[in-house]
């Protein structure tokens, strides 16, 4: 079993659509990632963060670290926002900054 | 003006040759690291340096050996390729350790490696 668990795997939508992409995790961390990956394969990271919530433009992302789980959710989805989106955590114990990434999900929006 | 390059962007080899794939950032940052993307599309992270000094050395075969010149750029360099090594491989980098703090890494472009 992975230390973290995205859902779902895949996800189509509707243009317009609110998204929402769960991240659970099962170990100690002190930060979650939310990253976007492109169909051409660039990686862009979107949200850092380690408690309550963040927004950036038409993307949310909420932490709640007792229940281990993050969300990332898009509002007024659009085509272009087709992409495998990703969840990375950074471990508390260990190395420091080394990330765990979950298996991503891919979004496609329909038009 | 790219931030983080790898070069080259597709590498396709024989089983048994050595290669290297290289990694520059000019975004001044301190810690660069090396992830393996495989075809699954499951990211994990393989080496991490920080002002080029070895601080992450997850479970790799020793045919992966990284090379920091400078804080600047992280090299990867493979020797006796396999198979199992065809992947795209990402350079990432992010401003340092700073005091245990989490930060933002940024990513490469990815080179993809095909072993034939």
């Amino acid at each position: 079993k992975n230390e973290v668990e995205q859902s779902p795997q895949n996800l189509t939508a509707q243009e317009g659509e609110f998204i929402t992409i769960n991240c659970s995790y099962s170990v100690g961390i002190s930060a979650l990632h939310w990253l976007q990956q492109h169909p051409g394969g660039g990686i862009v990271s979107l949200f850092m963060l380690s408690s309550g919530k963040k927004k950036h433009g038409r993307l949310i992302a909420t932490i709640n670290i007792q229940e281990k789980h993050s969300s990332l959710h898009i509002t007024a989805s659009h085509p272009r926002d087709s992409a495998v989106y990703i969840c990375a955590v950074r471990s508390s114990g260990g190395a420091t900054n080394k990330l765990i990434f979950g298996t991503g999900t891919l979004l496609a929006v329909q038009p | 003006d790219t931030a983080v390059s790898q070069t080259p962007k597709y590498l396709v080899t024989q089983m048994g040759n050595d290669k290297s794939i290289k990694c520059e950032q000019n975004l001044g940052h301190d810690t660069m690291y090396w992830y393996k993307q495989d075809s699954k599309k499951f990211l994990k992270i393989m080496f991490s340096y920080n002002n080029k000094e070895l601080i992450i050395n997850e479970t790799v075969p020793n045919r992966f050996s990284p090379k920091s010149p400078d804080k600047a750029h992280l090299n990867l360099h493979i020797n006796s390729l396999e198979l199992g090594d065809s992947a795209v491989y990402f350079c990432a980098s992010s401003l340092g350790l700073a005091g245990g703090l989490a930060e933002t890494q940024y990513f490469g472009p990815g080179t993809r490696l095909l072993v034939l």
